[in-house]
């Protein structure tokens, strides 16, 4: 299966910024997807990053607060924009080439916003 | 999507085995049953899936119901490392298709605990 390295592993970052989150593949891959997980909680999906294409987003997250890029088959990125102390939380990559395989997922971003 | 329900929380006794049930009655005919997990500070892993039979892999068995409104995973052999939460999900045929993409739907999970 697909390995992911997703980038930075943690970060502190000041209210008002942005932080730029990057998934690389060692595959191509069909699927690759943005999920948040607060601590304690289970994983819940911010979007779909298409290749070639704009996100599509879940209920909920919007592209002006998460825009997210996937210039190919390999790498995408999430933005968390104009960060709140609310946005702290772990956010995770995940890809596949389709859920028969499994999916991959990062070891994903502890984001803390002060 | 149909719904999972899991035990929030398990222990097991090391080297014994672990059968982790979850309740899905109302699945449909053509939905998949995925089994993830997540260990501590780490991702999810992807641990098994099935739809009617019996699977079984170098990680666990799956073991699906008759009438296909339950499963066991069932790990057998508990070891410390898999000590994590363990996610049934539910998957429906046309995410096999290959047309677009199909993303899991996580649910609160069974916390499993091993002790030495």
């Amino acid at each position: 299966s697909a390995v992911i390295s997703q980038k930075p592993s943690r970060d502190i970052c000041q209210r008002g910024t942005s932080l730029t989150i990057q998934c690389q593949v060692d595959s191509q891959v069909t699927m690759m997807f943005w999920y948040r997980q607060q601590p304690g909680q289970s994983l819940t999906l911010i979007a779909t990053a298409n290749q070639g294409s704009e996100a599509t987003y879940e209920s909920g997250f919007v592209i002006d607060k998460f825009p997210i890029s996937r210039p190919n088959l390999t790498f995408s990125t999430l933005t968390v924009s104009n960060m709140s102390p609310e946005d702290s939380s772990i956010y995770l990559c995940s890809a596949g080439t389709g859920l028969g395989y499994g999916y991959t997922f990062g070891s994903g971003t502890r984001l803390t916003v002060v | 999507d149909a719904k999972t329900t899991q035990p929030n929380s398990m222990e097991s006794n090391e080297e014994e085995p672990v059968h982790l049930p979850c309740n899905h009655s109302t699945i449909s005919g053509t939905d998949y049953i995925h089994w993830y997990r997540q260990l501590p500070s780490q991702g999810p892993e992807y641990v098994i899936h099935g739809l009617t039979s019996n699977v079984n892999n170098r990680m666990a068995s799956l073991a699906i119901a008759e009438d296909r409104k339950s499963s066991t995973l069932i790990l057998h052999r508990a070891t410390l490392r898999d000590a994590a939460v363990y996610y049934c999900i539910l998957s429906p045929a046309v995410a096999y298709s290959g047309a677009g993409s199909y993303q899991l739907t996580f649910g609160k999970g069974t916390k499993l605990s091993v002790i030495p």
